[in-house]
């Protein structure tokens, strides 16, 4: 057990519809992580949260958004769902702001769109 | 910008055998190199790290990793497989020159035969 948390574990929903995806952070942990998995592209880091601001961007779409709150736990909002949407969300938390330090994974959140 | 290859997706090794995973990856200067694991149904756990110094790494789990610069290889190696040890490997490699975000390769599925 990583101490980060993700829920729900899974989802299934209907493409045009929005979802949110939760993180808890390990304890002390101020980064926030969210990646994307899925079998033709990989593992694609989305955004990074450090302490509640915006640190780093990769290949996130428009229709995802994400913020930190005051308490750490993130949130991944995913709008106007695609089928190619369908994936494994997995959120990470580390101490620092830097990604080279340990990353620690949470279980993931498994999305199907129908 | 940094990328990673991982030339084998399916890996199938005896128990009690010695294993290779192979990674190489593509960046202008000293990257930061990693080995992470994700078990079935769950999240990525760092198995080691190279960032400088000895070119052996040692990591968790009787893992090892050998930084080769001219070859631009990061393989991950075991002297004896346990059943245990079936899981998806990522190699993933961070830039020298800034915190940019970690690039994952796209996995070695290792299963395990008695």
């Amino acid at each position: 057990d990583s101490g980060v948390t993700q829920t729900p574990k899974h989802l299934i929903t209907a493409t045009g519809q929005r979802v949110t995806l939760r993180c808890s952070p390990r304890s002390g942990d101020l980064s926030v992580y969210w990646y994307q998995q899925s079998l033709d592209q990989g593992l694609q880091f989305l955004i990074q949260y450090y302490n509640g601001e915006e640190r780093a961007k990769g290949n996130i779409l428009e229709r995802f958004s994400a913020q930190q709150f005051p308490d750490l736990h993130s949130e991944l909002n995913l709008s106007s769902l695609e089928l190619g949407d369908s994936a494994l969300y997995f959120c990470a938390s580390s101490v620092t702001e830097n990604p080279y330090n340990e990353q620690f994974f949470g279980p993931g959140t498994r999305l199907t769109v129908l | 910008a940094q990328s990673v290859t991982q030339p084998d997706i399916h890996i199938t090794v005896s128990e009690g055998a010695s294993l290779e995973l192979r990674c190489n990856y593509s960046y202008g200067a000293t990257p930061y190199l990693f080995w992470y694991v994700q078990s079935p149904g769950q999240g990525l756990q760092l198995l080691l790290k190279y960032f400088s110094g000895d070119t052996l790494v040692q990591g968790i789990k009787g893992f090892e990793a050998e930084f080769k610069r001219s070859q631009s290889s990061f393989n991950l190696r075991k002297p004896s497989v346990h059943w245990s040890d079936a899981a998806e490997y990522f190699c993933a490699v961070g830039a020298y020159s800034g915190n940019t975000p970690l690039v994952f390769g796209k996995g070695t599925r290792l299963s395990v035969i008695a």
